[in-house]
């Protein structure tokens, strides 16, 4: 199947920095990716919506000045976590795919805010 | 998207069969009925997916009721490797862009 990557795989970084987590279809093109954040033992739970060339969209609840998304070609997406804070510290997924068929997820990136 | 419903945890012993069910009581007629699973502190991987007749692929099976109300993912041959949480998504034809709403799943344990 196609291939999307993460990096980096885990950052850890002190509070009030920023970090950018990038996201990669490695094998085919992909106009919209999606952000997922997840708690420990928690399911995964859906930030927003990347879509290449335009703004993302978010979901209710993310701040999407503090989660900033850059979709600037058909292969790459980013994630910036702007003065991340301990409560920030989560991990990270990335996924995309037709809208029909299977989505792609990438391995995930740990963050950890100290 | 419809919601389903999974049972929190199963457990299996490595090498026996394993049938995962889900509920979807209220799957409209363009749902199609995916499975996902995540291994530990790794992204979820792709299973299997349905709309109304069963399938087969080298991972899995997806038995999918008649009044597609219920489906159940099975895993013919269980290994240490297949312990993972298994999700049941659906997904609507021609709706959102493909983005994934991700219920509690199932936590499978494989036992040696």
């Amino acid at each position: 199947g196609a291939v999307v990557s993460q990096h980096p795989s885990r950052v850890i970084c002190k509070s009030g920095t920023s970090v950018k987590i990038e996201c990669r279809s490695l094998d085919f093109q992909a106009t919209t990716m999606f952000w997922y954040r997840q708690f420990p033992k928690q399911s995964l739970m859906l930030m927003a919506t990347s879509n290449e060339g335009s703004k993302a969209t978010y979901e209710q609840g993310v701040e999407k000045d503090k989660f900033l998304i850059n979709h600037a070609s058909l292969t790459l997406s980013t994630l910036t976590v702007t003065s991340a804070h301990p409560e920030d510290s989560s991990f990270y997924i990335c996924s995309a795919g037709s809208s029909l068929r299977e989505q792609y997820f990438g391995p995930g990136t740990r963050l950890t805010v100290t | 998207d419809a919601k389903t419903t999974q049972p929190n945890s199963m457990e299996s012993n490595e090498e026996e069969p394993v049938h995962l069910p889900c509920n979807h009581s209220t799957i409209s007629g363009t749902d199609y009925i995916h499975w996902y699973r995540q291994l530990p502190s790794q992204g979820p991987e792709y299973v299997i997916h349905g709309l109304t007749s069963n399938v087969n692929n080298r991972m899995a099976s997806l038995a999918i009721a008649e009044d597609r109300k219920s489906s159940t993912l099975i895993l013919h041959r269980a290994t240490l490797r297949d312990a993972a949480v298994y999700y049941c998504i659906l997904r609507s034809y021609g709706g959102s862009q493909g983005n994934l709403i991700f219920g509690k799943g199932t936590k499978l344990s494989v036992k040696p």
